[in-house]
């Protein structure tokens, strides 16, 4: 079975300050792909990143980083300098692909974690 | 930018009532798939679909819900007898093929039970 946990309900910071928000994960699958998705007050799943289980290089995209340690199954994400704008629930999620034949791709979502970036 | 497009964006029905959930994924996508957010909560999966057919579904799908791609294009949701607890942000997706890649999904349906 695959599991998501994002440990942090709740962050708040001042703005241009930077924040992680952690996730670990648990897959038996070898080969796997894990997302983070930002949803704002309006609902919706705005798709962040994908990374796969094979690339275990750090990714910087503007103010966003995500560190993959496969070691600990973690897919930490840190925005620097956060803007009021950053502030929305954001989830993290894995994929795993063993069963490709039957098309199980299905997502499986953290919890979430709720970040709030005061003025 | 291709997109998922879902109506209505709102829907309010009685408890006991059938509701159908519509959903226009990418054109050349091969898989689809619903999820569901109860306010506050995480994001479910409930059923993947896939050559016509369901690939797999998740306990919360029960025979209350089923799916179809009645017409090549749209890909449906239907909850009959509708609950009290049925009341979530619905999300529709598709990905293109074999590779987990072009994940994308709708912007959702809120549906209310009242």
């Amino acid at each position: 079975a695959q599991k998501v946990t994002q440990a942090q309900t709740e962050i708040s910071v001042v703005e241009k300050e930077d924040v992680t928000l952690d996730c670990v994960y648990e897959t038996r699958d070898t080969t796997y792909y894990l997302f983070w998705y930002k949803q704002p007050p309006s609902g919706e799943l705005v798709f962040l990143i994908r990374r796969n289980s094979f690339d275990e290089q750090n990714e910087i995209s503007g103010r966003y980083s995500w560190n993959f340690q496969k070691s600990t199954s973690s897919f930490n994400f840190t925005i620097t300098a956060s803007q009021v704008v950053d502030s929305a629930v954001y989830f993290c999620a894995l994929s795993g692909t063993s069963h490709m034949d039957t098309g199980r791709r299905a997502l499986t979502f953290g919890s979430g974690t709720r970040l709030q970036v005061q003025p | 930018e291709p997109e998922v497009t879902q109506t209505p964006s709102h829907q309010v029905t009685q408890m006991g009532q059938e509701v159908i959930l519509r959903c226009v994924p990418i054109s050349n996508h091969l898989y689809f798939y619903w999820y569901r957010q109860i306010l506050g909560q995480k994001v479910e999966f409930l059923v993947s679909f896939y050559n016509n057919e369901i690939s797999e579904k998740s306990e919360i799908f029960d025979d209350q819900f089923s799916v179809e791609r009645p017409d090549g294009s749209n890909f449906t949701l239907k909850i009959r007898s509708t609950k009290l607890e049925d009341s979530a942000m619905y999300f529709c997706a598709s990905s293109p093929g074999t590779e987990v890649y072009g994940y994308t999904f709708g912007s959702g349906t809120r549906l209310t039970v009242v």
